[in-house]
């Protein structure tokens, strides 16, 4: 079975603060995601990288930022943190989509910025 | 710009009483839609892959279909378990991310 692990299951931070979200895979796999979910709006993609060393931004990347030195971890990193970056953010990972692979999910980690 | 749809936000079930669940998209050229259960402080779940109108998949109480322009999720004699957001998402060729919904919250009733 696929296994993402997110460090954190909950988190309190304070406004200003630099947030470090980690997410680790043992699939092996080659992509890997953050999103953030929020009720009503749905997942939407902050960031995602196809391979270590490489990103893209997604729809929302705005006051994230991302790093990925090994294949397996995928780091999400709020560089000054707000109260509207509460929420929930979740890490997923998949093998490239040539293969019609589905993304897997972690649980989750739920960010409260005061 | 890729777009997924669901609907109904939210059903209610008494147990046994089958229902369907519905996912209308948008997409220039459909690679994969996906659907996935999420259960209340957990990520999603996946569930099935679809890649052309007029395939189906099984598992359980649960079948999904679809067609060019929707997909819908079938569950039959729906159990408390099967209590859940469903969630619907859509690929498109020649890209690696993916396109959600905001999902149907779907409570069944002893």
């Amino acid at each position: 079975d696929v296994k993402v692990t997110q460090s954190s299951r909950y988190l309190v931070k304070r406004t200003g603060e630099k947030v470090f979200l980690e997410c680790v895979q043992d699939m092996d796999h080659e992509n890997m995601f953050w999103y953030r979910q929020d009720p009503g709006l749905g997942l939407r993609l902050i960031y995602f990288s196809y391979d270590v060393k490489m990103k893209e931004k997604g729809d929302i990347p705005e006051g994230y930022s991302v790093s990925r030195e090994k294949k397996e971890r995928f780091s999400l990193i709020l560089e000054s943190a707000s109260t509207n970056q509460t929420s929930m953010y979740l890490c997923a990972s998949s093998f490239p989509s040539e293969g019609n692979q589905p993304q897997h999910f972690g649980d989750g980690t739920r960010l409260s910025i005061l | 710009e890729d777009q997924v749809t669901q609907s109904p936000e939210a059903l209610r079930l008494q147990e046994g009483e089958s229902s369907s669940l519905n996912c209308s998209y948008t997409v220039s050229g459909l690679r994969g839609l996906f659907w996935y259960r999420q259960d209340p402080g957990k990520g999603p779940e996946f569930l099935f892959t679809l890649y052309s109108a007029g395939e189906e998949k099984e598992k359980e109480r649960l079948k999904a279909t679809l067609t060019k322009k929707e997909s819908f999720l079938h569950i039959t004699a729906p159990k408390p378990e099967d209590s859940a957001t469903y969630l619907c998402a859509v690929q498109a060729r020649g890209y690696q991310k993916v396109t959600f919904g905001t999902g149907t919250k779907l409570q069944v009733i002893p």
